[in-house]
């Protein structure tokens, strides 16, 4: 019973490369997100996926792509990554049309040099 | 624009004392509120979610209230544990966008 998972884990990037991070829930939820946490100031909406083959941006989307492949999967992709991008984030998933209880992942710790 | 605020920041109590954790919101039009536990390096993990027509929820040593009109919720953590020591989050949700507080970290000292 996984939940959501995230990969990787830890990720160490220098200024102007890309990645994708990596997400995929086995609880059949329509609704996934993903989510930046940066000290102090708790966790913020970068996009979200409303059900497949939909996406939506959040607070703070700018530097960001996301792809949602499938009900399962929802990636998030850096283009050129940049310092400011350092942080951990997290993807979460739920169920579309209440209750709205998050779920949530492990976390992908980025660093950008 | 949903402002969700955590008070304290962060709290330090001895072991066995019963201790309450505020959350407020500014905008009464909500889904549910929910109550997580980080702990370090590690995702959230949800503890309690209060429907928007309910009061409370309780779990074990847990009780969450949540009061719209006034836009606050509650936190209490009866005879505290060291190993309730983290950092607890509110979030309340507005839809798709749930907005989270930036927690209030707990130490409980045993």
């Amino acid at each position: 019973n996984a939940g959501v998972t995230q990969t990787p884990k830890f990720q160490v990037l220098k200024t102007g490369q890309s990645m994708t991070l990596q997400c995929a829930q086995d609880m059949n939820h329509n609704s996934m997100y993903w989510y930046r946490q940066d000290p102090g100031m708790g966790l913020r909406l970068i996009y979200y996926s409303a059900s497949e083959g939909t996406t939506d941006k959040g607070e703070v989307p700018n530097g960001y792509n996301v792809s949602r492949l499938n009900k399962r999967e929802f990636s998030l992709r850096l283009e050129s990554a940049a310092p400011s991008q350092t942080s951990v984030y997290f993807c979460a998933s739920s169920e579309a049309g209440g209750p709205w209880e998050l779920f949530f992942g492990e976390g992908s710790r980025l660093t950008v040099l | 624009k949903q402002e969700v605020t955590q008070i304290p920041a962060a709290l330090s109590v001895p072991e066995g004392e019963n201790l309450v954790l505020n959350c407020s919101f500014t905008d009464s039009a909500i889904y549910n509120l929910q109550w997580f536990r980080q702990d370090p390096g590690k995702g959230l993990t949800s503890l309690l979610l209060i429907q928007s027509s309910q009061r409370e929820q309780t779990s074990g040593r847990l009780n969450a209230s949540l009061d719209k009109s006034s836009g606050r919720s509650t936190l209490y953590i009866a005879a505290s544990q060291p190993g309730d020591s983290a950092t607890y989050l509110c979030a309340v949700a507005g839809g798709f966008k749930t907005i989270f507080g930036a927690g209030t970290r707990l130490f409980v000292k045993a």
